[in-house]
């Protein structure tokens, strides 16, 4: 199974400055595709999970620019340009290059 | 408007069943896999199963395989989770969430809560 290792588990930040998290995975995440299937997830407090990044760095629908991905093969960064209060959540990533889908254990992104 | 909306959580003893179910809406239901993913209170998310566009193929976590039955009829639109043998361990509020062509969980339901004690 891949597992995703996420850092830090916490992440206090000031309102306007930048966060970044951290996930690496115990495998390449480089499908027989050539894509790379490496997804990042925000969930709210009392809220359901909801897509912001997916394919490593493609921002999906509605999701601010100030959110961006990077990364290749097994290290990938979800980072935030200027934190915002609407932020404050926890972030996973997660890998669908083959079953089971497994995600990471979650940064969670507080105001300091 | 794109939706998921979800039933048939509750409280059920140990070694009993429940089945859950999701309702899509806004969007071509049948030509989307679909997926259950579930977390523990306060615990990050554990995926536990998905199913092809046509029922064809189905796959489990290993910590539910022989329990747990995903299903989906797309006439209805709609996608169910059948759990059998409940153990406390599967405490956890379940999602149902759309499977998207770029391999990603584009759209999600509200949660369910399922509580198994006795």
């Amino acid at each position: 199974d891949f597992v995703m290792t996420q850092t830090p588990l916490s992440s206090p930040v000031t309102l306007g400055q930048p966060a970044s998290i951290s996930c690496r995975s115990s495998q390449s995440l480089v499908h027989s595709d050539g894509n790379t299937y490496l997804s990042w997830l925000q969930q709210r407090p009392g809220q359901p999970p909801r897509l912001l990044i997916y394919k490593v760095s493609k921002r999906f629908s509605g999701v601010p620019d100030r959110f961006s991905g990077s990364g290749a093969g097994t290290d990938f960064t979800l980072k935030i340009s200027r934190v915002e209060a609407e932020d404050v959540g926890v972030y996973y990533c997660t890998q669908a290059i083959e079953f089971p889908l497994t995600f990471g254990g979650g940064t969670k992104v507080e105001i300091k | 408007e794109m939706q998921l909306v979800q039933s048939g959580g509750g409280l059920v003893q140990p070694g009993g069943s429940l089945r859950l179910s999701c309702a899509a809406s806004g969007f071509t239901f049948s030509n989307y896999w679909m997926s259950w993913v579930r977390q523990a209170p306060g615990k990050g998310l554990e995926w536990v199963a998905n199913i092809k566009e046509d029922g064809s193929e189905k796959y489990y976590v290993d910590s539910v395989k022989g329990r747990f039955t995903i299903s989906r009829d797309n006439a209805k639109n709609s996608l169910y989770l059948q759990m059998n043998s409940l153990r406390a361990e599967d405490t956890t509020v379940y999602y149902c969430a759309r499977f998207g062509w770029e391999r990603n969980f584009d759209l999600w339901g509200r949660g369910t809560l399922v509580t198994v004690s006795s």
